[in-house]
Order: structure tokens, then C-alpha cells, then sequence
């Protein structure tokens, strides 16, 4: 089934990153890809974009393409999603997720980690 | 970007009650229609994939259908445990997009 588990929440100021980790277990870690999700407090949900856990390859959503960072480490089985120039309207839940199905992606998102919450404050 | 809306934003109904959630889609998405519960302070969890298509685990009395642009989620019978909001998701067309939820709360 597989299970992702994510880092703690996190404070930051404005204008600082953050990085947060997504650690696999359960599946092959390069099988699948991961892709990351946030809401901000109230809200829906968001999707940010995906990292190929074998090749690296990326692909943000055009918002986050110049602020946004996802790796992998195979050695760890763990991907990172990096954030960077926070503003107070990133304060938001992030998620990691799994994609599932037939193709490489886009398929359905099953499962999802526990999320980490990021405030952006002064 | 391919806009999922969804009706209502929220309803209440009473254990027992039969409710459906539309969404539709701005441009067709073919059968990449999923939906997901999500309970406060919770991830979301995948219920049904491919529009129709139940998830392991999920009871059956939640279902799913449409096409194209138009797809519902049925929940007949509803539980207590049942409670919560529900998102669709298009996975046809990049950007993979939400609609806005639907809260089902208690009357």
C-alpha cells in the first residue's frame, strides 16, 4: 500500500525557504511519482507540481516555477519540496502524494502523507 | 487550466439521506475524474478513481459516474462517519486540478 510520512511543521519569516521532506516506504520508491499538493487554512487544495522519483525530472505549476525546488533522494527513499521568497500567503498545509494508476502520470493521488504546515510570519 | 466546479459548496443531510456532489469540468477530461474525502485536520483519501471506479476499502455505498465534463458523487446511505468535504480532481490535463469542495454537514 505504501506510506509517506512528512517533516514537522515549520515557522519561517517572510522572504525565508523552507524545505520539506516526503520519506516512502512500503513501495519501490523510484516506481512512482510524488507529487505535491497545499491548502492554505479554509481553503481547497492546490497542486503544486510532481518530481519522477528515477530520473529526477520535474514539473511545477507555472505559479511556483521560479520559487519552487523538488529533489529526491534515492539513498534515503525521500523526495524534498522547496519552497523559497515565502510570503504570508504561502501559510499553507503541504502534502505529499503518491500518484497511482496505469501511466507514468497523471493518474490518482493514493496515498497522501500526513501534511506539515508552514507559517509564514513576522 | 481546466476549472472544476463544484455543487453544491455545501449541504446538510441527515444519516440515512442519499446526496449527491456534481462537478463539471470547463473542458472535457475523459475519465480522469477522481474524488477524495477529507476530514478536518486530515489528509485527503482517496474514495473513487477513473470516475466510477471504488477504491479498495471504500465502502460501497459510495459511487461514482459521468463523463466528459459532467460526474457525481453518490454516497446512499449516508453514515455518521460520512461527514466531511469532497473534492473532485481532473488528472487529464496538466495543470491536475481541484474543484472547491463540498462540505456534508450534519442537520
Amino acid at each position: 500500500q505504501g506510506q509517506l510520512v512528512q517533516s514537522e511543521a515549520e515557522v519561517k519569516k517572510p522572504g525565508a525557504s523552507v524545505k520539506v521532506s516526503c520519506k516512502v516506504s512500503g513501495y519501490s520508491f523510484i516506481g512512482q511519482y510524488i507529487h505535491w499538493v497545499r491548502q492554505a487554512p479554509g481553503q481547497g487544495l492546490e497542486w503544486m507540481g510532481w518530481i519522477n522519483p528515477s530520473s529526477g525530472d520535474t514539473k511545477y505549476r507555472e505559479k511556483f516555477q521560479d520559487r519552487v525546488a523538488m529533489t529526491r533522494d534515492t539513498s534515503t527513499n525521500t523526495v524534498y519540496m522547496e519552497l523559497r521568497r515565502l510570503r504570508s500567503d504561502d501559510t499553507a498545509i503541504y502534502y505529499c502524494a503518491r500518484d497511482e494508476g496505469p501511466t507514468s502520470c497523471c493518474n490518482w493521488f493514493d496515498p497522501w502523507g500526513q501534511g506539515t504546515l508552514i507559517t509564514v510570519s513576522s | 487550466d481546466i476549472q472544476m466546479t463544484q455543487s453544491p459548496s455545501s449541504l446538510s443531510a441527515s444519516v440515512g439521506d442519499t446526496v449527491t456532489i456534481t462537478c463539471r469540468a470547463s473542458q472535457a477530461s475523459s475519465i480522469y475524474l477522481n474524488w477524495y474525502q477529507q476530514k478536518p485536520g486530515k489528509a485527503p483519501k482517496l474514495l473513487i478513481y477513473a470516475a466510477s471506479t471504488l477504491r479498495s476499502g471504500v465502502p460501497s455505498r459510495f459511487s461514482g459516474s459521468g463523463s466528459e465534463t459532467d460526474f457525481s458523487l453518490t454516497i446512499s446511505g449516508l453514515q455518521s462517519d460520512d461527514f466531511a468535504t469532497y473534492y473532485c480532481q481532473q488528472t487529464y490535463s496538466a495543470p491536475p486540478t481541484f474543484g472547491q469542495g463540498t462540505k456534508v454537514e450534519i442537520k
